[in-house]
């Protein structure tokens, strides 16, 4: 059973479309997280969710908006796609936020690129 | 900036040889993990070691923090070519906004000859 997935793997498409990538995950985690990872493999994270409240949101442009319908849920939207978006983006879960250190799940990546 | 950077950059040895990575940072932090990612895949969490350890083993993979140094290393033994991965490091500082959020550094690609 795939604990975090994503999809879709691949996303082509052009400058000034809009996009959506979905996760979900059945892991039973009350926090999901949204990462994008460079071409030099640099990985940062874009927004937290815990309990479908957003709790980050790291000066990430407002043409990214995450909806997390339910606990399960995560999914990113991408507004006017530039070529400056292309990346991998990473869904995660872990059981909670908090200092306490949880290790986190995460999703095979979406390949999204801009052309 | 980033708050982990990991050192080597890169690394290449032959299987049966022991890798070592390491890992410095810059704030004070709640624990650190460290994460491989085999290529094209998602990342994979291997060790949390938290400030107030200084050493932590999970078979092949050992962990050393020092937070006087501010930086961490992971030693994995007896290399094999499936070893062949990213390896990151990942801070949990004790300023964030809101808490668990996770800081990577910039990987050290190591790979594995058979």
């Amino acid at each position: 059973d795939t604990a975090v997935s994503q999809t879709p793997k691949y996303l082509v498409t052009q400058m000034g479309n809009d996009k959506s990538i979905k996760c979900e995950q059945n892991l039973g985690h009350d926090t999901m997280y949204w990462y994008k990872q460079d071409s030099k493999k640099f990985l940062k994270i874009m927004f937290s969710y815990n309990n479908k409240e957003l709790i980050i949101n790291e000066t990430v442009p407002n043409r990214f908006s995450p909806k997390s319908p339910d606990k399960a849920h995560l999914n990113l939207h991408i507004n006017s796609l530039e070529l400056g978006d292309s990346a991998v983006y990473f869904c995660a879960s872990s059981r909670l936020p908090g200092g306490a250190g949880y290790e986190q799940y995460f999703g095979p990546g979406t390949r999204l690129t801009v052309t | 900036s980033q708050q982990g950077e990991e050192d080597p950059q890169a690394l290449s040895i032959q299987e049966g040889e022991n890798a070592t990575m390491n890992c410095s940072y810059k704030t004070s932090i709640n624990n650190l993990q460290w994460y491989r990612q085999n290529s094209g895949r998602g990342l994979v969490h291997l060790i949390l070691i938290r400030s107030n350890e200084r050493e932590k083993h999970s078979g092949r993979l050992r962990v050393t923090l020092d937070t006087s140094k501010k930086s961490s290393s992971l030693l994995i033994t007896a290399s094999r070519a499936a070893d062949t991965a990213s390896y990151f490091c990942a801070t949990d500082g004790l300023n964030n906004n809101a808490g668990n959020m996770l800081t990577f550094g910039g990987g050290t690609r190591l790979m594995v000859k058979p």
